[in-house]
């Protein structure tokens, strides 16, 4: 199976602040890369596929940036409404992967 | 809009059957994969299998040989079973849909159903 590993596993940050999450996968999976972002007792709701495109009706604050192995979900300016955890997965081979998450909590 | 409502057992004892439905709302099942995903706290979220519109299937295959996902067109519903079921299957299980138009990933989910195996 394709590991994703993402870092941090939790962070602390304050309003307005800027936010970076990476994720790194095991095997090259050019741009099938997707971002949710869940909160407690609700399903993932998805914040960006293949890499860099915005789901419709999520804020343009949130941006993906990566390619092959490596990406990065940015929040700028994150607002009250953010915090939350943070997903990746991999949807390029079988089985689909997910990473262990990044808990984003208010500082 | 699509809209997946579930529903199923939610407690259940070893080596039973897990049995999971799905209702689709919204869309037809040509151009979608219609997956079935879970999640507990020590494995995270976990990718269990998808079916097409034309039935073919992919299983997770740490899975494989417990899992069936099958589809019922005339009543826009798939399902999930698992069998042999133990303390490892428990999580909170999710249907949800997704389509390669966005590299798979997956917009649509159902509401979550907490499946619990006890001895």
């Amino acid at each position: 199976d394709i590991q994703m590993t993402q870092s941090p596993s939790s962070l602390s940050a304050s309003v307005g602040d800027k936010v970076n999450i990476t994720c790194r996968s095991s095997q090259t999976i050019t741009v099938y890369l997707n971002w949710y972002q869940q909160k407690p007792g609700k399903a993932p709701k998805l914040l960006i596929f293949a890499t860099s495109t915005l789901e419709s009706g999520v804020p343009s604050r949130f941006s993906g940036t990566g390619s092959a192995t490596d990406f990065t979900l940015t929040i700028d300016s994150l607002q009250p409404d953010d915090f939350a955890t943070y997903y990746c997965q991999q949807s390029y081979f079988v089985p689909q992967t997910f990473g262990q998450g990044t808990r984003v909590e208010i500082k | 809009q699509v809209q997946l409502q579930q529903w199923g057992a939610g407690l259940l004892k070893d080596s039973e059957t897990l049995s999971l439905t799905c209702g689709v709302d919204g869309t037809p099942f040509r151009g979608y994969h219609w997956i079935w995903i879970r999640q507990s706290p020590e494995k995270g979220l976990e990718w269990i299998g998808e079916i097409d519109h034309d039935e073919s299937t992919n299983y997770n295959p740490s899975l494989k040989s417990r899992v069936t996902i099958s589809l019922d067109t005339s009543k826009n519903e798939f399902s999930l079973r698992l069998i042999s079921v133990t303390a490892g299957d428990t999580a909170v299980y999710y249907c949800a849909s997704a389509t390669w138009i966005k590299r798979g990933g997956v917009d649509y989910w159902g509401q979550g159903t907490p499946v619990t195996v006890s001895s």
